[in-house]
């Protein structure tokens, strides 16, 4: 199975300044069609997950530009250039290169 | 607008059966890939099953492997989750989830059914 090991697993973050959250496969996500099966979630308190980014770096439909995703292959980084409030809650990566799709353990994110 | 709505959560007893359904609306069901995921409470997702477009294909997280069936009928737009052989850890909310065309990601979530196992 792809291990996804994310850091760190809490953030505190000053609304308006940047977060990044780091996620790590423990095998290539890089598929041969040369896409990243890596997405991103928010899982606000209450909700049901929420998807974000797609193949690495697409954003989702609605989804703020604030809200980026970058990386290849093993390394990957979520980043919010201005928190703001709607931005609490649990992040996950996720890989879908290979079965069993796995998640890495989540981040906490919350406001100062 | 994409809807998916589970139901048939409930307390069971270790050992018992369960069957989780998840009704869509607002796209073409059967021209897509779905799955189960789970969350036991105050932890992280744990992927639980797929199964194709058409139902032909289904895999299964170790986990539930033997124990757990999903399906669906395309001509009621409706995936289902039978669990058998249930036990307490198999406690957890469990969301439906559309696959993204590519298969790259889940693009939409119901909003969960609690499973609850206790004797």
């Amino acid at each position: 199975d792809i291990v996804m090991t994310q850091s760190p697993l809490s953030l505190s973050v000053t609304p308006g300044e940047p977060a990044s959250i780091s996620c790590r496969s423990s095998q290539s996500v890089l598929q041969s069609n040369g896409y990243n099966y890596l997405a991103w979630y928010l899982q606000r308190p209450g909700q049901s997950p929420n998807l974000l980014i797609y193949l690495g770096s697409n954003r989702a439909s609605g989804v703020p530009d604030r809200i980026s995703g970058s990386g290849s292959g093993t390394d990957f980084t979520l980043k919010i250039s201005g928190v703001e409030a709607e931005d609490v809650g649990v992040y996950y990566c996720m890989q879908a290169r290979q079965i069993p799709w796995t998640f890495g353990q989540g981040t906490k994110v919350e406001i100062k | 607008q994409v809807q998916l709505v589970e139901s048939g959560g409930g307390v069971v007893q270790p050992e018992r059966s369960l069957r989780l359904s998840c009704e869509a609306s607002g796209f073409t069901f059967s021209r897509y890939g779905m799955h189960w995921v789970r969350q036991a409470p105050g932890k992280g997702l744990e992927w639980v099953a797929h199964i194709t477009h058409d139902g032909t294909i289904k895999y299964y997280a170790d986990s539930v492997k033997g124990r757990f069936t999903i399906s669906r009928d395309n001509s009621k737009n409706t995936l289902y989750l039978q669990m058998n052989s249930l036990r307490a850890d198999d406690t957890a909310v469990y969301y439906c989830a559309k696959e993204e065309y590519r298969g790259s990601s889940f693009d939409y979530w119901g909003q969960g059914a609690l499973v609850t196992v206790s004797s």
